[in-house]
């Protein structure tokens, strides 16, 4: 079974700073994707970035991008500039790419953005 | 906004009755996903329908069923509800299972 494990139950940064989230993963498998979703107060969870398993670049979109070792099974997710809108919950998951289609989430990151 | 909807938004109800959470995917999208989260649980996955069918099922509870229609909008009765059954149930779409899943903006159950 898969497991994806985020060790960093809370943080916090201040506005305008850089701020790296952690994660981790387990898998005997080598055709995944892994994600990273952002849930603010309003409890909607948005997708931030997707990173293809086979691909070798890291992931970017925008302020938003993934240092990822998949040798080392590790997915962390770096926001530059950090502005208060990023202030939510955030969740690292995984789903195989063949095989039960569902996805494993982490227990997730609190972020707060401090003015 | 996702372009998956769920009605209700809220729902309260009383133990040992029954209520249907009903979700639309975005248009195009085959497959649908639901998922609980509670506070003591975390996210976890329920049940996946593709097309019509049953493709995976996860932690879901017998008295939990799900069903996709031919219009591909999916409902999710939950019965004989208990006081644990209280969490929030999203419901999420992809266009094929391997693909990235959207989440609609989720049903708040509160079970009294």
């Amino acid at each position: 079974a898969q497991t994806v494990t985020q060790s960093q139950p809370e943080m916090s940064v201040q506005e305008a700073e850089t701020v790296t989230l952690s994660c981790t993963y387990d898998t005997s498998e080598n055709n995944y994707y892994l994600f990273w979703y952002k849930q603010p107060p309003s409890r909607q969870m948005i997708l931030v970035i997707r990173q293809e398993a086979y691909k070798q670049q890291n992931a970017t979109e925008n302020r938003f991008s993934v240092n990822f070792q998949k040798a080392a099974k590790s997915f962390s997710l770096k926001i530059s500039d950090s502005q208060l809108g990023d202030t939510a919950m955030y969740f690292c998951a995984f789903i195989l790419l063949f095989g039960n289609e569902k996805l494993t989430f982490g227990t997730g990151t609190r972020l707060t953005i401090i003015p | 906004d996702s372009g998956v909807t769920q009605t209700p938004k809220h729902l309260i109800t009383a133990t040992g009755q029954r209520v249907t959470l009903r979700c639309s995917p975005r248009s195009g999208d085959l497959s649908v996903y639901w998922y609980q989260q509670s506070l003591d649980q975390g996210l976890q996955f329920l049940i996946q329908y593709y097309n019509g069918e049953e493709r995976a099922k996860g932690n879901i509870l017998e008295r939990f069923s799900a069903q996709q229609f031919p219009d591909l909008h999916s409902e999710l009765n939950l019965s004989s509800l208990e006081l644990g059954d209280s969490a929030l149930y999203f419901c999420a779409s992809s266009v094929d299972g391997r693909e990235t899943q959207y989440f609609g903006p989720g049903t708040r159950l509160l079970v009294l």
